[in-house]
C-alpha cells in the first residue's frame, strides 16, 4: 500500500462538536484529496490541495474546512458536526491532478458517526 | 461539467463466466478513465486506466476495459470470474482540459457478486 495513514480510523461524536480528521502521506505527492463515501453516491470530493497552503473546494464542501501546512499532512475539519456528515471519509494522494502520471492512492478511511 | 455513470448497482455472475461492469462518461476534451476496486473496510485500489492509445487496456487481477469513444463508454471486463472478484467497483473520469478544478470524478459504484 502507498504510504497513507488516516487517523482516527473510527470516531463517534455528538452533533455540534468540532472534529478533525488527519491524513498523513510519506510519498511526497503534491495533490491530496478528501472524499466522502455514502451509499448510492459513490465517492464525492470535499476539498483538495495542490500544494502547501493551496486548497480548493470540491462538490460537497459546505460544513468542511481543510488545511495543509506541510506536504505530508492534510487535515479535514468539521466545524460543527451534523448527522448528515455521518459517513466514511477517505484521503487520497496523486502525483498530478488528473491521474495521468499516477492514479489516486487511497487511505483505509475514517468511519465517522455523528449522534 | 464532467460526469460518470454506472447504470447497474449490482451485477451477479457465476464463477467461471465472463463478467462486464458498465461505465459511461461525459467530459469536455479527451477523457482519462479509470477503474478502482474496493474490498470491505479498505480504501479504493487502482485496477487500470486509459489515457491514450489502444482502446483495450489490461490491468490487475486479469481485468481489462474497453474504451469506446463513440459510445462514451469504458466497460470493465474479465473473461472468467472468480469468487474473490466480489467487491465494489468504481469507474472514474478526469480530463486535462477540465480547467476549473482538475479533479477526478467517481461513479456511484457497482457491487459485483460472484457465486460459486
Amino acid at each position: 500500500d502507498a504510504g497513507i495513514t488516516q487517523s482516527p480510523r473510527h470516531k463517534v461524536t455528538e452533533t455540534g462538536t468540532p472534529v478533525t480528521l488527519r491524513c498523513h502521506q510519506t510519498e511526497n505527492h503534491r495533490y491530496m484529496y478528501w472524499y466522502r463515501q455514502d451509499p448510492g453516491h459513490g465517492l464525492r470530493l470535499i476539498h483538495y490541495s495542490y500544494g502547501v497552503k493551496d486548497t480548493d473546494k470540491g462538490e460537497v464542501s459546505d460544513g468542511y474546512s481543510v488545511s495543509r501546512s506541510k506536504t505530508e499532512d492534510f487535515l479535514l475539519t468539521l466545524e460543527s458536526a451534523t448527522s448528515s456528515q455521518t459517513s466514511v471519509y477517505f484521503c487520497a494522494i496523486s502525483e498530478d491532478s488528473v491521474g495521468y502520471n499516477s492514479p489516486l492512492h487511497f487511505g483505509n478511511g475514517t468511519r465517522l458517526t455523528v449522534t | 461539467a464532467q460526469s460518470v455513470a454506472q447504470p447497474e448497482d449490482q451485477v451477479n455472475v457465476a464463477e467461471g463466466n465472463p463478467l462486464t461492469v458498465k461505465c459511461t462518461y461525459s467530459v469536455s476534451g479527451n477523457p482519462y478513465l479509470f477503474w478502482y476496486v474496493q474490498y470491505p473496510n479498505r480504501g479504493l485500489q487502482f485496477l487500470l486506466k486509459y489515457i491514450t492509445g489502444d482502446n483495450l487496456v489490461k490491468g490487475s487481477y486479469g481485468f481489462e476495459a474497453e474504451f469506446n469513444k463513440s459510445q462514451t463508454s469504458f466497460h470493465l471486463k474479465k473473461p472468467s470470474a472468480l469468487v474473490s472478484d466480489s467487491a465494489l467497483y468504481f469507474c472514474a473520469v478526469s480530463s486535462p482540459g477540465y480547467s476549473s478544478a482538475s479533479k477526478i470524478i467517481f461513479g456511484s459504484g457497482t457491487r459485483l457478486s460472484i457465486r460459486p
